[in-house]
């Protein structure tokens, strides 16, 4: 159980287009989404929080018209980085939170690599 | 400030031997601490979860420490096999979000 899916896996685009990057939690219901950028060999760094049905909230030094985030259901969330530039060229993975032992686990997207040419 | 850190530099490992792994922090007071695997160009797979009040967690292989008082996690996989390298990323709470360390690779080397 506990499997996050992200689609696509990997998308190479012109500088100037927008890329959607979606995110699903297959086999639960995830109230909360959280969106990261990983540069390589660094460590994970939260780009913002999604919950169902509201506004996400972003970390500071995120540009939230950059970066729109759609939390439409319990099982979808939806990244779009609007008029990409090759400095948006990272990993971007999602996670969904589930209520375990003790507190939230996070479930991992396999990542999507995003390549601005 | 507050920080997370763990090893940047890889660890080696000859097979069969422990791997040991530390995550320390300052300026945090967590309630719970989380381990994770990463391979590359993968997201992270959750793997234990040990909380202010535990000491130490079992998982098969491996095992987490928790030491409030030094500010320390300690995460040990056993009987260390070629499967076992990767990314090792410790995650603390805080205020209900995962603060993430940059993670130390593992090569263990048969």
């Amino acid at each position: 159980g506990a499997v996050v899916s992200q689609h696509p896996s990997w998308v190479i685009c012109k500088s100037g287009t927008s890329v959607k990057i979606e995110c699903r939690s297959l086999d639960f219901q995830a109230t909360t989404m959280f969106w990261y950028r990983q540069f390589p060999k660094q460590s994970l760094m939260l780009m913002a929080t999604s919950n169902e049905g509201s506004k996400a909230t972003y970390e500071q030094g995120v540009e939230k018209d950059k970066f729109l985030i759609n939390h439409a259901s319990l099982t979808l969330s939806t990244l779009t980085v609007t008029s990409a530039h090759p400095e948006d060229s990272s990993f971007y993975i999602c996670s969904a939170s589930r209520l375990g032992e003790g507190g939230n686990e996070q479930f991992f997207g396999p990542g999507t690599r995003l390549t601005v040419l | 400030s507050q920080k997370i850190e763990q090893n940047s530099e890889a660890l080696n490992i000859q097979e069969g031997k422990t791997a040991t792994l530390t995550c320390n922090y300052t300026n945090y007071s967590p309630a719970y601490l989380q381990w994770y695997r990463q391979d590359p160009g993968r997201g992270p797979v959750f793997l234990l979860l040990i909380r202010e009040n535990e000491k130490e967690k079992r998982k098969e292989r491996l095992k987490v420490t928790f030491d409030t008082t030094l500010k320390q996690s300690l995460f040990h996989i056993t009987a260390s096999q070629p499967a076992d390298s990767a990314t090792y990323l410790c995650a603390l709470d805080s205020n209900y979000q995962l603060i993430w360390g940059a993670g130390t690779k593992l090569i263990i080397k048969p």
